[in-house]
Parts: C-alpha cells; sequence; structure tokens
C-alpha cells in the first residue's frame, strides 16, 4: 500500500513564476493538509481538504496561494508569482476520516526560489 | 493563540545515554497529542500518540512519553540512544476531539554521537 506521494520531491523556481504541488493521498484517505515548513520553525498549518470541498484554509496566505482536491487526481497546492519567503518544505497529510488517528505524511516537496 | 513549545533545538548526546526532550502546549481543552520523527532526507513518521487513558505512553523504537495535566506537558524519553536515533522530533497538539489540524513544536534536532 503505497504511502502519501507528493512530487517533486524538489522544486526549483525565479521569482514571479507559478509553483504546482502535488499530493496524492494513501489509498482509501479522502481528506488531505497540507502543512509549510520554514528554515528553523516547526510544521504550520496551510489548509484542509476533502475531494471538491476546502473545509479549513486558515493558515493559507490570503494572496497567491491556492489548494483544491478534484474527486479524480491528485490534491494540488498552487503558489502563483512565487516570492523568495515562499522557500519551503510543504508536507501533505492524509487521513482516512476528520480527526482520525494521527496522520500518514509524504515525504514534502522543497521549493526554492531563486 | 494556541502554541507547542519545545525546549531544546539542538541536543547532543553520546550513545547509550538517556533522552528527554521537553514539550509544552498551552490549551485549556480537550487535547490529542503526539510526537513525529524526521530521519534525515525523509517524511514524519508517527513516534507514539496520546488520546486517553494510561497517561504514560510507549510507542516505537523503545521511545515513551509521559501526558502531565498539570503541567501541560508530554515529554518524550528514551533510556538508552542510539546513532540511529539521530533526527528531527516534533511534539504536536490536536485540539479537540474532531480537530482537523495539528499545531507542532518548532522541533528539536537531535544529534548522537557513536
Amino acid at each position: 500500500n503505497a504511502g502519501v506521494m507528493q512530487n517533486p520531491r524538489h522544486l526549483v523556481r525565479r521569482r514571479g513564476q507559478e509553483a504546482r504541488l502535488r499530493c496524492s493521498p494513501m489509498k482509501g484517505h479522502s481528506h488531505v493538509y497540507w502543512y509549510r515548513q520554514l528554515p528553523e520553525e516547526g510544521l504550520k498549518f496551510m489548509v484542509y481538504l476533502q475531494k471538491e470541498n476546502i473545509i479549513d484554509e486558515s493558515g493559507m496566505p490570503k494572496e497567491r496561494f491556492s489548494a483544491e482536491f478534484p474527486k479524480e487526481g491528485p490534491s494540488i497546492l498552487r503558489i502563483q508569482q512565487v516570492v523568495r519567503g515562499d522557500s519551503a518544505a510543504y508536507f501533505c497529510a492524509s487521513s482516512p476520516q476528520r480527526g482520525d488517528y494521527g496522520y500518514t505524511f509524504g515525504s514534502g516537496t522543497r521549493l526554492t526560489v531563486v | 493563540a494556541q502554541s507547542v513549545s519545545q525546549h531544546n533545538h539542538h541536543v547532543i548526546l553520546s550513545e547509550a545515554a538517556s533522552l528527554e526532550l521537553g514539550c509544552n502546549y498551552s490549551y485549556g481543552g480537550t487535547v490529542n497529542l503526539f510526537w513525529y520523527v524526521q530521519y534525515p532526507g525523509q517524511h514524519l513518521q508517527l513516534l507514539l500518540k496520546y488520546f486517553s487513558g494510561d497517561p504514560l505512553v510507549k510507542g516505537i523504537k523503545g521511545f515513551e512519553a509521559e501526558f502531565i495535566k498539570s503541567k501541560f506537558s508530554f515529554n518524550l524519553r528514551k533510556p538508552s540512544v542510539q546513532w540511529s536515533d539521530t533526527a528531527e522530533y516534533f511534539c504536536a497538539v490536536r485540539l479537540g476531539e474532531n480537530g482537523n489540524k495539528l499545531v507542532f513544536g518548532a522541533g528539536t534536532i537531535l544529534r548522537v554521537k557513536s
């Protein structure tokens, strides 16, 4: 049973470009969570999605960031017009139901903005 | 705002030394508590969790943690560390019985000298 798959593992973007990060949850998991880890800091919650619905986006920056989890395919975290401060590790986690016993995390995507 | 504090950002120990990593949280309601480990270049893995019952929780790889409600603490312990325990350790709190997001501490980097 494959775990949570994130790709790419590493992504380099120039300032002003768009970054798309993908997350395929574990089989049977319909809840996806995105976290961001800045250098020297812990993971910070960004957004919680179920299939086709955003449930909680309280941690998402108001501009340039968006997330989706379509009926078919992976969840996508999209960052438009990236800036140097967006450089971080972005982790996705999934669970089979809301508030379940812990998440399963993916290996993360390390975004570097140059 | 709810927060999680991990007291030491870097810890260096010799093999066979005992380990205790501190974690305190600020939230007065029901919490679920977790410790995750991130080995170099890998994803976060769940070490152990506390939901209810016996406040002394045993996890994988010989780790344990004790929930002390009066101190709002959930410290991680291991009697004798190994070189392979070199990793970053994160304490996390989920708020409420069906909370959908984790609040993480900043992490503690443990280096075990062989």
